[in-house]
């Protein structure tokens, strides 16, 4: 139990173009996900916290407008890159919220970019 | 404020045993272990509650000091599967929207 996936696993696209991760729930609803970003050796970086039905809420720093979140289903969660550059190079990685006597965050396989 | 994970790496060989601190500087509702392997996405492995509760998975078990806002993670007779990054999050409140902090991370290598 407790499976997320996310897709694509790598995406490689050229400066000024949008890119959309999604982050699916296999087996469980999740209202709340999150998404990190992570870069070599380093470790997970929190940006935002997706919410179904209502607004992400982004950590100081994140640009709202330049990672937009959706949070459409109990299942499914986007994160867009809008006009991407190369720094935006980096390894993405969502989680979801799974209940029980204490929540658990449950990983999905990550998302490499590669901004050319 | 990002919880402190000791050592930052550590080489082992086969069968021997490696600790895992996590320190934090404010009090903490509960910690939550994850391995990670190069270029994967991090494992859940287990999660303490307040209350000094050890946990024990297979050979890999954890402890939580609430006094001391710290976390050990202890790996007993360690394989080489045991090889990875191990971070813990830490969460400072019930109800925090489940929202963790993690640590620097500790790398772990484990030698045949």
């Amino acid at each position: 139990g407790a499976v997320v996936s996310q897709h694509p696993s790598r995406v490689i696209c050229k400066s000024g173009t949008s890119v959309k991760i999604e982050c699916r729930s296999l087996d469980f609803q999740a209202t709340t996900m999150f998404w990190y970003r992570q870069f070599p050796k380093q470790s997970l970086m929190l940006m935002a916290t997706s919410n179904e039905g209502s607004k992400a809420t982004y950590e100081q720093g994140v640009e709202k407008d330049k990672f937009l979140i959706n949070h459409a289903s109990l299942t499914l969660s986007t994160l867009t890159v809008t006009s991407a550059h190369p720094e935006d190079s980096s390894f993405y990685i969502c989680s979801a919220l799974a209940g029980g006597r204490v929540e658990t965050q449950y990983f999905g396989p990550g998302t490499r970019l590669l901004v050319l | 404020q990002q919880p402190v994970q000791s050592p930052q790496a550590v080489i082992l060989r086969e069968g021997e045993d490696a600790v895992i601190n996590c320190s934090s500087s404010k009090a903490l509702y509960s910690v939550h272990w994850y391995r990670q392997k190069h270029g994967e996405a991090p494992v859940f492995l287990m999660i303490l509650l307040k209350g000094g509760e050890q946990k024990g998975h297979d050979k890999i078990s954890a402890s939580f000091n609430e006094k001391k806002q710290q976390s050990s993670l202890y790996l007993t007779a360690s394989q080489l599967s045991y090889s990875g990054t191990y971070f813990c999050g830490t969460e400072l409140s019930p109800g925090n929207t489940g929202k963790l902090i993690f640590g620097q991370g500790t790398t772990l290598q484990v030698k045949p």
